[in-house]
């Protein structure tokens, strides 16, 4: 079974730091893009970071930039986030998620295909 | 890219067609998904480019448009179709996608 699992969430003070971690399972792992995406309380998902099947291609949104790291180990069949200078602001729910595509027309398209339960992050003193 | 979802929020009753609409800042042609998520629950892909359904889901979902303007339709409402249906482009770099600010669907 298709299947992503995160872990690492919690409590952290404002200013903090957390490390999700995300484990993969059912699929080829190092052949897939990753992703991040969170859902603060009672609001829509945003998309927050991005990492190529390689890792040689990074994204971030500008919320999250500067203060977060992706990364993963295709050896662990892992995905992390390293999460720094935490503020309230960054309380939700993270979204591991993995970004595939099809052919529809004759033309690629993506689409975020698999998605982990979450993982909640509470940033509060 | 800006996202836009209408309506926020709908009471519908079992049977009912509904009808969600997503509209772009900017033309995205066709690159637009949209999912479903239930309470508690990730996010399931229902549709992507627009309008293929993804392998699973059952027809009386369906999506339509192209450019800025989209709309999701739900034919004969069942009871585990009462969630929040979210869009996303596809579209722009970086490889993320915008959300729209989800729709939730309730029972009247």
């Amino acid at each position: 079974e298709v299947q992503l699992v995160e872990s690492g969430g919690g409590l952290a003070q404002p200013g903090g730091s957390l490390r999700l971690a995300c484990a993969a399972s059912g699929f080829t792992f190092k052949n897939y893009e990753m992703n991040w995406v969170r859902q603060a309380p009672g609001k829509g998902l945003e998309w927050i970071s991005y990492i190529s099947s390689s890792g040689t291609a990074i994204y971030y949104a500008e919320s999250v930039k500067g203060r977060f790291t992706i990364s993963r180990d295709d050896a662990q069949n892992s995905l992390y986030l390293q999460m720094d200078s935490l503020g309230a602001d960054d309380t939700a729910i993270y979204f591991c998620v993995r970004r595939t595509g099809g052919i529809s027309d004759y033309y690629y398209y993506f689409y975020m295909d698999v998605w982990g339960i979450g993982t909640t992050v509470t940033v509060s003193s | 890219i800006q996202m836009t979802q209408s309506p926020s929020s709908l009471s519908a009753s079992i049977g009912d067609r509904v009808t969600i609409t997503c509209r772009a800042s900017q033309n995205i042609r066709k690159y637009l998904n949209w999912y479903q998520q239930k309470p508690g629950k990730a996010p399931k892909l229902l549709i992507y480019a627009a309008s293929t359904l993804q392998s699973g889901v059952p027809s009386r979902f369906s999506g339509n448009g192209s450019g800025t303007d989209f709309t999701l339709t739900i034919t004969t409402l069942q009871p585990e179709d009462f969630a929040t249906y979210h869009c996303q482009e596809s579209y722009s770099s970086p490889p993320g996608g915008t959300f729209g600010g989800g729709s939730k669907v309730e029972i009247k």
